[in-house]
């Protein structure tokens, strides 16, 4: 149980252009959804929380313009990263809670921008 | 502000031999600790979580402990698969900010045969 899966696993994208990650709860329903990023070597850096149906919270430093993150239902959330540039690669993670507060993660999806 | 510590940053390891890592924090409104695994290239892999000081949990060669100030991941007769980056996360509630998890940097573990 405690599935969460995101898709792509990995992506290119040319600067400039938009980039669409979906991150879903495969065998339970996600109250809540966060996102993260991580750089190499490096432990995970919390981006943002959302709850299904409201407006995302984003953590100090992340430019909301710039990641869109909609959580339309209890088992998707989406980031979407706007005009990309080449220091907007990472590794990007999301992770949700069912009931209780653990939080399980999807496999990661990494972004190259060039 | 919550902030969590875990040392050593790199941990090597012959096979077998027996280790433990720190995870030492301070945060406001603990609702508990978190221990994860992460291979390389994947997200993290929930292992236990500890909710009050003196409870310990058990999985394989892996044991956690809490205390009020740090938790313990101890590694027993350890085995090469048991090689990853051991993160450490707590987790608290504030009005302010809801419910977070805040990581420590990890500890990066290399078993070698």
């Amino acid at each position: 149980g405690a599935v969460v899966s995101q898709h792509p696993s990995w992506v290119i994208c040319k600067s400039g252009t938009s980039v669409k990650i979906e991150c879903r709860s495969l065998d339970f329903q996600a109250t809540t959804m966060f996102w993260y990023r991580q750089f190499p070597k490096q432990s995970l850096m919390l981006m943002a929380t959302s709850n299904e149906g409201s407006k995302a919270t984003y953590e100090q430093g992340v430019e909301k313009d710039k990641f869109l993150i909609n959580h339309a239902s209890l088992t998707l959330s989406t980031l979407t990263v706007t005009s990309a540039h080449p220091e907007d690669s990472s590794f990007y993670i999301c992770s949700a809670t069912g009931s209780g507060y653990e939080q399980y993660f999807g496999p990661g999806t990494r972004l190259t921008v060039t | 502000e919550d902030q969590v510590t875990q040392s050593p940053e790199a941990l090597r390891l012959q096979e077998g031999e027996s280790s433990s890592l720190n995870c030492s924090y301070t945060v406001s409104g603990l609702r508990g600790l978190f221990w994860y695994r992460q291979d390389p290239g994947k997200g993290p892999e929930f292992l236990f979580t500890l909710y009050s000081a003196g409870e310990e949990k058990e999985k394989e060669r892996l044991k956690a402990t809490l205390t009020k100030k740090e938790s313990f991941l101890h590694i027993t007769a350890p085995k090469p698969e048991d090689s990853a980056t051991y993160l450490c996360a707590v987790h608290s509630y504030s009005k302010a900010a809801g419910n977070k998890l805040t990581f420590g940097g990890g500890t990066r573990v290399l078993v070698k045969p």
